[in-house]
């Protein structure tokens, strides 16, 4: 199987653009997490969306969005960039069943950098 | 809530030698554990996992850990490191029950001297 795809890989924006990042998880996993890493703060969750449905939500502000698609795709969106949002977005995805004792396969990551 | 602290941010050691890097958690409920090893410029890779049963936990390419739960901690080791397990290394925990979250330590970084 293909593994978890997350474009774009780098991007550099400006203080105050929005921002909208995809992850792919792999086929048949229904379960999409977002994680921020920065040097500061470590790895930190932001949402995780399971059948096109936020199911759990980090304590990020309401500029970090996300939403599921129905083919699992997610997309997280941040909005009015700020120079502290330059990050490593990593997309983790997960069967996301019943059965709790699945492990999460990350993405590559996207490198955002604001300026 | 979770918490996870990862006692060593960085740690040398010379090619051949062990290595044990140190993992402790807290939580009020029951957690799974995980190690996920990172390399530059990569993303995460899960190393090992425990979950039930026995205590001790071994990957693929030599690394075991094992659980002890009186002293909630989560220890990594491997008996003989190679300049390829130059990387850096997260603890991590989910509840078993709860919001299907993991919580990072804030990761040690292995460097392997020749």
């Amino acid at each position: 199987k293909a593994g978890v795809t997350q474009t774009p890989r780098y991007l550099i924006k400006t203080r105050g653009q929005q921002v909208t990042l995809s992850c792919s998880p792999i086929s048949g996993h229904r379960s999409v997490s977002w994680y921020q890493q920065t040097p500061g703060q470590g790895l930190q969750f932001l949402f995780e969306y399971f059948s096109e449905t936020q199911r759990n939500k980090g304590n990020f502000p309401g500029r970090f969005s996300g939403r599921q698609f129905s083919n699992s795709r997610s997309e997280m969106n941040v909005s009015t960039l700020e120079l502290g949002d330059s990050a490593l977005y990593l997309c983790a995805s997960s069967p996301g069943g019943r059965d709790r004792a699945y492990e999460q396969y990350f993405g590559p990551g996207t490198r955002l950098t604001v300026t | 809530a979770q918490s996870v602290t990862q006692l060593d941010s960085q740690v040398p050691v010379f090619e051949e030698a062990p290595v044990e890097l140190r993992c402790n958690y807290s939580s009020s409920v029951s957690v799974y554990l995980f190690w996920y090893v990172q390399y530059p410029n990569q993303g995460l890779q899960l190393l090992l996992k425990y979950l039930s049963g026995s205590t001790l936990v071994e990957s693929i390419n030599g690394f075991e850990a094992e659980f002890n739960k009186s002293q909630t901690s989560f220890h990594l080791r491997k008996p003989s490191v190679h300049i390829s397990d130059t990387a850096e290394y997260f603890c991590a925990v989910r509840e078993i029950q709860g919001a299907q979250k993991l919580v990072f330590g804030q990761g040690t970084r292995l460097t392997i001297n020749p």
